[in-house]
Order: structure tokens, then sequence, then C-alpha cells
């Protein structure tokens, strides 16, 4: 079955740094790679997404690669603010599954800026 | 902005007892999905409705069930509730031919 795997949190970061989450995924089918946020006491927004091996997806300052050779979907950002605080979560969707796109979500990655 | 609206936001329920969650969307997305987040985890997918029909369901028990109507609202309902079902449920709407799911801010259900 499908599977996606996050690096573990809590992550704290310095205001400015560079940001890494790692995310690696599992898929018998062509999935869509995505990675949502949530802030606190709030539900999921999508953050980005990509949709076939080598697209890069992009948003506010975010972005990630699907790599399909390695199976990751990395979310970076050069310069994080504390604005950035929240828990994020990568996500896949298989899309041979038509009128099923089920999300299978990784555990989440809580991330801490300080100014 | 697809305006997903769930309600309640919090509700608090004793163990044996039965529950109804709503969700609807201002764009009119005719594909649901209902997730259970538990605390500090990622959401499960609990099963996807579209035009009305179950077309997708994930490792829950029947005591789980939905309806969407033909405005493409849903609810989610649980029968028998068990502590374990303390989490926030979510939902999530798309086109039938879109890959993007969009969430609504979730319900808070806590069980005692």
């Amino acid at each position: 079955g499908n599977s996606v795997t996050q690096m573990e949190g809590p992550v704290t970061l310095s205001e400015e740094a560079f940001l890494t989450i790692n995310c690696t995924y599992t898929a018998t089918g062509y999935p869509s790679l995505f990675w949502y946020v949530q802030y606190p006491g709030e539900g999921l927004q999508l953050l980005l997404k990509a949709t076939k091996a080598d697209d890069k997806g992009s948003n506010k300052g975010f972005e990630a690669t699907y790599r399909k050779e390695t199976t990751s979907f990395h979310l970076e950002k050069g310069s994080v603010q504390v604005s950035d605080s929240a828990v994020y979560f990568c996500a896949l969707s298989d899309r041979s599954n038509f009128g099923n796109e089920k999300l299978t979500f990784g555990t989440g990655t809580r991330l801490t800026i300080i100014p | 902005e697809t305006g997903v609206t769930q309600s309640p936001t919090h509700l608090i329920k004793t163990r044996g007892q039965q529950v109804t969650l709503r969700c609807s969307s201002q764009s009119g997305h005719n594909t649901v999905s209902w997730y259970q987040q538990a605390l500090g985890q990622g959401p499960q997918f609990i099963f996807q409705y579209y035009r009305e029909e179950e077309n997708g369901r994930g490792n829950f028990p029947p005591r789980f069930s939905g309806l969407q109507f033909p405005n493409y609202s849903s609810e989610l309902n649980v029968n028998a509730l068990e502590l374990d079902d303390s989490a926030l449920y979510l939902c999530a709407v798309k086109q039938d031919r879109a890959e993007t799911q969009y969430f609504g801010p979730g319900t808070r259900l806590l069980v005692l």
C-alpha cells in the first residue's frame, strides 16, 4: 500500500535560517505529491503540490521537487519567518484509482521559528 | 477560496452516544472526503462521497457512516462512540477530476 514517511520533529530554527523537511514515499501507482500546513487550532491548508516526476511546486517561498528516482519530496525554504511556525504534512494521492483519490499523509513535522 | 465550513467546531460526547458532523462548501465541489486526525498524528482517510454515493473507504468500522446531499453538503455519523474516537474530524472537497482537495477547519470531538 501507499505510505509517506516524514522527518520527525519537532524542528526549531532561528528566524532567517534555511529549512529542510524530509519526505519520502512508497506508492504503487503514479502519485501526486502535496505539502499541507496546519496552523494551531486550524484545518489543513494546501501549501504546494507536484503532479509528475521532476516537477517543482512552490508557494510563499517554499519549494519541493518531485524526485521519482529517490521517491522523495523534500520541503525547503531559504529564509524562515516566525509566521512559518506550524505543523507541516507531506501527502500523496494515487491517481491510478480515479474517483477515490484519497490522500495518504505522513505524521507531520512541527516547526517552531524563534526570533 | 473554497469556503469550506464545518459544524460544530467543538463537541463533547460520552461513550456509547451517537454524533453527526456536518460539512458544506460554497463552491459546490461535488466530491467530499472525511478524515480523522488523532492528536499528534496525520489525518487518516475515512471515506469519500461522489454524487451522493460512497466510492471509497478507509480502514474504519461500519459505525462510521456518511451522507452526501444534492447540494453536495455532507454529514459524518458515528454510532456507539468510543474513547478512541476523540479526534479532529476534517472534511475535504474537490471537483471530480481535480486532484487538489481543500480542507475545512475541522470539528474537534471529545469522547468521555
